[in-house]
């Protein structure tokens, strides 16, 4: 069975500091994709990133930058320079393509900003 | 840009009531998931539908129906609400052309439930 995991639970920085938040997960298919959601106060599920598992090269935009490592089933999310407004609860998840694609997240990660 | 809408943000519900929740995307996927997502519980699927007519319980589909009549649209029913079913509600609609973009999730605003 699929499974997601986010170790950290809550991580609290200052302003401009670099941030990474790690992702775990684990699968029986051979191909699949990975993504990240960010979800603000406002409670929207915000999407951030699609990977296939074929695609091993990092990915940069702008501030956020993801590492993707198929060897040891992670996928890692890094914010360069944190913002206050990047404060939010970031999910990592992965399709579960015998279950009509459902996704299944990993618990979240709070990540809080501050000035 | 992908849009998925919730018909209300916030919605205050009596016991005992039947509670509609409408969902309607304009990208026009096949795939229309219902969410609930409860602290420490995470997100759990309710149910979800791959054509119009078509509906696939997920993992908690006790007390809740659907109905997928048109493919912009997937309406999640509460047929008598209880206080259990307070929640924060998320609908998510996905594509299934076997294109990257179409695997790709996309999740409406939600709706925060509180029944009293």
């Amino acid at each position: 069975a699929q499974k997601v995991t986010q170790a950290q639970t809550e991580i609290s920085v200052v302003e401009k500091e670099d941030v990474t938040l790690d992702c775990v997960y684990e699968t029986r298919d051979t191909t699949y994709y990975l993504f990240w959601y960010k979800q603000p106060p406002s409670g929207e599920l915000v999407f951030l990133i699609r990977r296939n598992s074929f695609d091993e090269q990092n990915e940069i935009s702008g501030r956020y930058s993801w590492n993707f490592q198929k060897s040891t089933s992670s996928f890692n999310f890094t914010i360069t320079a944190s913002q206050v407004v990047d404060s939010a609860v970031y999910f990592c998840a992965l399709p579960a393509y015998n279950q009509g694609g459902k996704l299944i997240f990993g618990q979240g990660t709070e990540l809080s900003v501050k000035p | 840009d992908v849009k998925v809408t919730q018909s209300s943000r916030y919605l205050v519900k009596r016991t005992g009531e039947k509670v509609f929740l409408e969902c309607v995307q304009d990208m026009d996927h096949e795939n229309m998931f219902w969410y609930r997502q409860d602290p420490g519980l995470g997100l759990r699927l309710i149910y979800f539908s791959y054509d119009v007519k078509m509906k696939e319980k997920g993992d908690i589909p006790e007390g809740y129906s659907v109905s997928r009549e048109k493919k912009e649209r997937f309406s999640l029913i509460l047929e008598s609400a209880s206080t259990n079913q307070t929640s924060m509600y998320l609908c998510a609609s996905r594509g299934t052309s076997g294109l990257a973009i179409q695997e790709t999730q996309y999740f409406g605003p939600g709706t925060r439930l509180l029944v009293l």
